[in-house]
């Protein structure tokens, strides 16, 4: 079935490092691609998303572009900082379906 | 406007025990999701409920877990005769449709520890 496959954490940078987190996705059809943030303490959102190809979603600085061609979403961004540390979740949502398939996570710890 | 809310925040129980969750959804959406996140598991989808439409349970692991949605806003998750196995942090999200995949919101979350 459709699932996500996204690096093992954890990941720990320098503020101001350049962040790639990996996510490959398996699917049938055209489903959207989702990076959702859970910060310490609090509940899981929505950072970015792209529902087909080609599409870039960014927000926050944070960027990831729908790439079919090697059914990848990586998550990127330029310069983190203290206020990234959080677990970070790929998540893919079948075409034309109501589930929503997650990665296993990656937690990003960002040291002053 | 207040957030999804869900409660109890942690909840500790016995194994064979049966358990109910709470998630209030934000006023006015209509899509309510339940996820449970397992250590090491990622995030697992349970069930969907859409409005007052019959809600999609494809995703309940066994016949011990159920959710109800009354008067299409409130909704409970019932897992009986608690196993072990289901000690996880169980999420409640909400979006105003299931029309493109709008924002899912989520609640905080309810941490299950089955002794």
């Amino acid at each position: 079935g459709d699932s996500v496959t996204q690096m093992e954490g954890p990941v720990t940078l320098s503020e101001e490092a350049c962040l790639t987190i990996n996510c490959t996705y398996t699917a049938t059809g055209y489903p959207s691609l989702f990076w959702y943030v859970q910060y310490p303490g609090e509940g899981l959102q929505l950072l970015l998303k792209a529902t087909k190809a080609d599409d870039k979603g960014s927000n926050k600085g944070f960027e990831a572009t729908y790439r079919k061609e090697t059914t990848s979403f990586h998550l990127e961004k330029g310069s983190v900082q203290v206020s990234d540390s959080a677990v970070y979740f790929c998540a893919l949502s079948p075409y034309n379906n109501n589930d929503m398939r997650f990665g296993a996570g990656t937690r990003l710890t960002v040291k002053p | 406007g207040a957030g999804v809310s869900q409660s109890p925040s942690n909840k500790v129980t016995e194994k064979g025990k049966d358990v109910e969750l709470r998630c209030d959804p934000i006023s006015g959406h209509t899509a309510l999701y339940w996820y449970r996140q397992s250590l090491g598991q990622g995030l697992e989808f349970l069930i969907y409920f859409q409005g007052n439409s019959a809600p999609d349970k494809s995703g309940l692991p066994s016949d011990r877990f159920s959710a109800e949605r009354t008067g299409g806003s409130v909704s409970t998750l019932t897992i009986q005769r608690t196993q072990q196995e289901d000690s996880a942090v169980y999420l409640c999200a909400s979006s105003e449709t299931q029309r493109e995949w709008e924002t899912q919101y989520f609640g905080p979350g309810t941490r299950l520890l089955v002794l």
